[in-house]
């Protein structure tokens, strides 16, 4: 049973350009967050998606956005980079169940993204 | 403004002995807690957790207990192993939702 995939796990890029990150959640999960782990901080919650529609939104500005498609993946887009931006980002899934939710979520490995 | 805190960054202790983590919380309607152990090169995976109406949750070795007047958790491993050691991230939610907020977390070191 695949767990939460992450691609790529490292990647270079230069301010100003745009990246995007993709995550396929566990199998059977319907429900993807993405998180922004900078060095030495705590997960930052950027958003969650289900039914291929953005839920929740942490803060963050319009510069992250995201998609899930109809196989229940994820990308998260980052424009404009900024320096600020270097940090691993974790994707995390669940499964919607109405009156279920206990905050459970199983986490990929990252992608660790490095601004210059 | 940090809503959940971890202000211990490391813990060193023995095998065979109790490690206490520590997590204070600011934000009052957080109704539960959620503790996550990350190895490196790993995400981090769910440990345990405890509801708001509830102070105590115990999971074989590991057990959490949350004082809601002080605001405080913290999760107890007993007996602790080397194979513990591992970041320990407190989380926080409200309302079912999984939008969590993280403290900055904690290295345990368990030495043989």
């Amino acid at each position: 049973d695949a767990g939460v995939t992450q691609s790529p796990t490292h990647l270079i890029k230069t301010r100003g350009q745009q990246v995007t990150l993709r995550c396929s959640p566990k199998s059977g999960h319907d429900t993807v967050s993405w998180y922004q782990q900078a060095l030495g901080q705590g997960p930052q919650f950027i958003f969650q998606y289900y039914e291929e529609e953005e839920r929740q939104r942490g803060n963050f500005p319009d510069r992250f956005s995201g998609h899930q498609f109809p196989n229940y993946s994820s990308e998260l887009n980052v424009n404009a980079l900024l320096l600020g931006d270097s940090a691993l980002y974790l994707c995390a899934s669940s499964l919607t169940r109405q009156g279920a939710n206990t905050g459970e979520l199983f986490f990929g490995e990252g992608s660790r993204l490095t601004v210059l | 403004d940090q809503q959940v805190k971890q202000n211990s960054p490391s813990l060193s202790v023995q095998e065979g002995r109790i490690s206490i983590l520590n997590c204070d919380y600011t934000n009052s309607m957080f109704d539960y807690f959620l503790w996550y152990k990350k190895y490196p090169a790993e995400g981090p995976t769910f440990l345990i957790s405890i509801s708001s109406i509830k102070d105590k949750n115990e999971d074989g070795r590991f057990t959490v207990f949350l004082n809601k007047s002080a605001k405080h958790l913290s999760l107890h491993i007993v007996p602790s192993q080397p194979g513990d050691s591992a970041v320990y991230f407190c989380a926080a939610t409200q309302g079912g939702s999984e939008k969590l907020v993280f403290g900055k977390g904690m290295k345990l070191t368990v030495n043989p």
